[in-house]
C-alpha cells in the first residue's frame, strides 16, 4: 500500500536559516508525491509535486524538495526561512483507488 | 467556479441532529473528496469520489456517515444523529483527475454540542 511518513510532529528554525522537513515513501512503482502547506486559519495550498525527471523540485514561496530514490525521500526544503512561513506541512501520495494519502503533518515554526 | 466553494462555513448543532455539508468543485473537475481535520491536526480522509460514483468510501467512520455526488458536480456530506466525536473541520477538495493536483475549499466548522 502506498504511504507517507513524516517523522517530525514539530520543527524550530531561526529566520534566516535552512529549513528541511522531512517526508519519507512507500509506493510501488514510480511515485507521484506532493507537498501541501496549510497556513493558520486558511485553507490547503499545493506547493510543489514530483512526477518524474529533476531530482529538484521548484515550488512556491522559495520552496524546494529533494526526490532521493536510494533513501526513498522527499524532504522539503528553503534556503532562507521567514516568520510567514509558519504554518502546517504535508506530503502526500495517491493511493491505489485514486485518493490521496497525506501524511501527519510537520508544524514549522518560524522564529524572528 | 473559480474555487472550491463549501457551505455552510460554520455549523453549530445538538447532538444527536442530522446534519448536511455541501461542495461545490471546480468545474470541469471529476474527481472529489472529502477529509476530516480535527484541531489542526492530521487530515483524514473520508471518501472519494470519480464523477458520480466512490471508488474509496473507506474512510467513513460508520454508517452514520453518507455522501453522495450528482451531475458530476455538487456532492453533500450527510451526517446523521451527530456526536461530539463529529466536531472537526471537514475538507472538501477538487482535482481535474485522480493523480492531479487538489484544489481545496476553506472547509465547513461542525461543532456538535
Amino acid at each position: 500500500a502506498q504511504s507517507v511518513a513524516q517523522p517530525e510532529d514539530q520543527v524550530n528554525v531561526a529566520e534566516g536559516n535552512p529549513l528541511t522537513v522531512k517526508c519519507t515513501y512507500s509506493v510501488s512503482g514510480n511515485p507521484y508525491l506532493f507537498w501541501y502547506v496549510q497556513y493558520p486559519n486558511r485553507g490547503l495550498q499545493f506547493l510543489l509535486k514530483y512526477i518524474t525527471g529533476d531530482n529538484l523540485v521548484k515550488g512556491s514561496y522559495g520552496f524546494e524538495a529533494e526526490f532521493n530514490k536510494s533513501q526513498t525521500s522527499f524532504h522539503l526544503k528553503k534556503p532562507s526561512a521567514l516568520v510567514s512561513d509558519s504554518a502546517l506541512y504535508f506530503c502526500a501520495v495517491p493511493g491505489n483507488t485514486g485518493k490521496l494519502i497525506f501524511g501527519q503533518g510537520t508544524t514549522l515554526q518560524v522564529k524572528p | 467556479g473559480a474555487g472550491v466553494s463549501q457551505s455552510p462555513s460554520n455549523k453549530v448543532t445538538e447532538k444527536g441532529k442530522d446534519v448536511e455539508l455541501r461542495c461545490d468543485p471546480i468545474s470541469g473537475h471529476t474527481a472529489l473528496y472529502w477529509y476530516r481535520q480535527s484541531l489542526g491536526q492530521g487530515l483524514e480522509f473520508l471518501i472519494y469520489f470519480q464523477g458520480n460514483s466512490a471508488p474509496d468510501k473507506s474512510g467513513l467512520p460508520s454508517d452514520r456517515f453518507s455522501a453522495e455526488r450528482t451531475g458530476g458536480s455538487v456532492s453533500t456530506l450527510t451526517i446523521q444523529r451527530t456526536q461530539q466525536e463529529d466536531s472537526a473541520v471537514y475538507l472538501c477538495a477538487s482535482s481535474a483527475d485522480r493523480g492531479s493536483v487538489l484544489t481545496f475549499g476553506a472547509g465547513s466548522r461542525l461543532t456538535v454540542l
